[in-house]
């Protein structure tokens, strides 16, 4: 149980352009979900709080608008890295709470972007 | 604010081996306490997690105990093997949000 989805996997795309992420629980209802970006051999570092029906949370230091996020449903949560430069190459990892929960979060396997 | 300080990696081990990676925090309050392994270009993998003092939380063969004493959550295993090999985060909750450690590379051999 607890399965959290990511799609794509890895994404190659040209600078200027646009790239939607997406993050799904696949068997449990997330009311909260989380953005996190993965520098190499690098802790993760939390870009957002993700609530559904309202307005993400940013951390200090992160670009809401070059970093939309969206959480329509309970169950995906979307980031879009907007005109995306070569510096915003990284890792990328989501993780849900299970609904009525407050502590653990289940994580997804990572979608890597590649700027070029 | 929270933090977590883990041990400098890469541990490097022979297989069959006693496993010990060093983590404490700060906090304010209780927090829960976590273990998360990463292997090579995945996500992260809840490993086990413990969430009042002196409880242990355990986990293929992994183990660690909340020590509110010592602000430690150790991580242990009695005998590695390869497949063991990945990055180890230690983490707290506080506010609902996570903080994580920095990570230690460990590394099994045959």
């Amino acid at each position: 149980g607890a399965v959290v989805s990511q799609h794509p996997s890895w994404v190659i795309c040209k600078s200027g352009t646009s790239v939607k992420i997406e993050c799904r629980s696949l068997d449990f209802q997330a009311t909260t979900m989380f953005w996190y970006r993965q520098f190499p051999k690098q802790s993760l570092m939390l870009m957002a709080t993700s609530n559904e029906g309202s307005k993400a949370t940013y951390e200090q230091g992160v670009e809401k608008d070059k970093f939309l996020i969206n959480h329509a449903s309970l169950t995906l949560s979307t980031l879009t890295v907007t005109s995306a430069h070569p510096e915003d190459s990284s890792f990328y990892i989501c993780s849900a709470r299970i609904s009525g929960t407050s502590e653990t979060q289940y994580f997804g396997p990572g979608t890597r972007l590649l700027v070029l | 604010g929270n933090s977590v300080t883990q041990m400098e990696g890469p541990v490097t081990l022979s297989e069959e081996a006693f496993l010990t990676i060093n983590c404490t925090y700060t906090a304010t309050g209780y927090p829960s306490l976590f273990w998360y392994v990463q292997y090579p270009g995945e996500g992260l993998q809840l490993l086990l997690k413990a969430t009042k003092a002196d409880d242990k939380g355990s986990n293929k063969g992994f183990e660690a105990t909340y020590r509110k004493e010592t602000t430690s959550f150790h991580l242990e295993k009695g005998s590695v093997q390869v497949s063991d090999s990945a990055v180890y985060f230690c983490a707290l909750t506080g506010y609902s949000t996570l903080t994580f450690g920095k990570g230690t590379m460990l590394l099994v051999s045959p």
